[in-house]
């Protein structure tokens, strides 16, 4: 079991369609960051979010913190090939020392 | 671009030999980390550092070590390689404290044959 779960574990849309991808875990994180991998590539930071109830927006990308600060969601309205790749969440586990946990990830296919 | 760069990018080794990876940073960040990526699993953390000889393990270090005699420099070593060990390892830095943002390398694919 993961520290962070993520779902779903993939998803496969139409281009012009919305998704919704969440992160999820049963321990208080101080903050989130969401990731983006692609082929062949290490992940490249998107956002981080840190207040509780936080939302921020990304171009078509809206990122949400939970209120209790245990979850989050990542939205993308009118999807496009681009968006293509791995999703990945990930927050210091004060438990251990700040370390940077990471979820499962959820990869993202966008057809044209 | 944090300056980071991962050698080798990809590497095919035999069962039982030792295997190093390096990292290279040029921005003389603090915070460095090494982890390993596997399908299902996301990314775990092998082993981090937190300054010049000052290393501490992550959650999958066994049969992992690590040396940082350097700032820049951040090496990863597969004492006997096993075919476990077969998976893609990256480098990353924090800019500030441990678990804050944290940016990568390209990645070392490594096969154990």
């Amino acid at each position: 079991t993961q520290l962070l779960e993520q779902s779903p574990q993939f998803l496969s849309i139409q281009e012009g369609e919305n998704l919704t991808v969440y992160c999820n875990s049963s321990s208080v994180f101080s903050s989130l960051q969401w990731y983006r991998q692609e082929p062949g590539e290490g992940p490249v930071l998107l956002v981080t979010v840190v207040t509780g109830g936080e939302v921020k927006k990304l171009k078509r990308l809206t990122f949400q913190f939970g209120d209790a600060r245990k979850d989050s969601s990542l939205h993308i309205t009118a999807a496009q090939p681009g968006d293509t790749g791995l999703y990945l969440c990930a927050g210091p586990f004060k438990a251990a020392g700040n370390k940077l946990t990471f979820g499962g990830g959820t990869r993202v296919l966008v057809k044209p | 671009d944090a300056g980071i760069t991962q050698s080798p990018r990809h590497k095919v080794t035999e069962t039982g030999t030792p295997v190093t990876l390096r990292c290279h940073q040029t921005e003389n960040h603090r915070y460095m980390y090494w982890y390993r990526q596997d399908p299902g699993h996301g990314l775990r953390l092998i082993h981090y550092s937190y300054g010049v000889k000052d290393t501490d393990k992550g959650e999958v270090s066994d049969g992992y070590s690590v040396s940082r005699s350097k700032t820049e420099d951040f090496l990863l070593t597969l004492e006997s390689a096993t075919s476990s060990q077969t998976s893609v390892y990256f480098c990353a830095i924090s800019v500030d404290a441990a678990g804050t943002e944290a940016f990568f390398g390209q990645g070392t694919r490594l096969t154990v044959v």
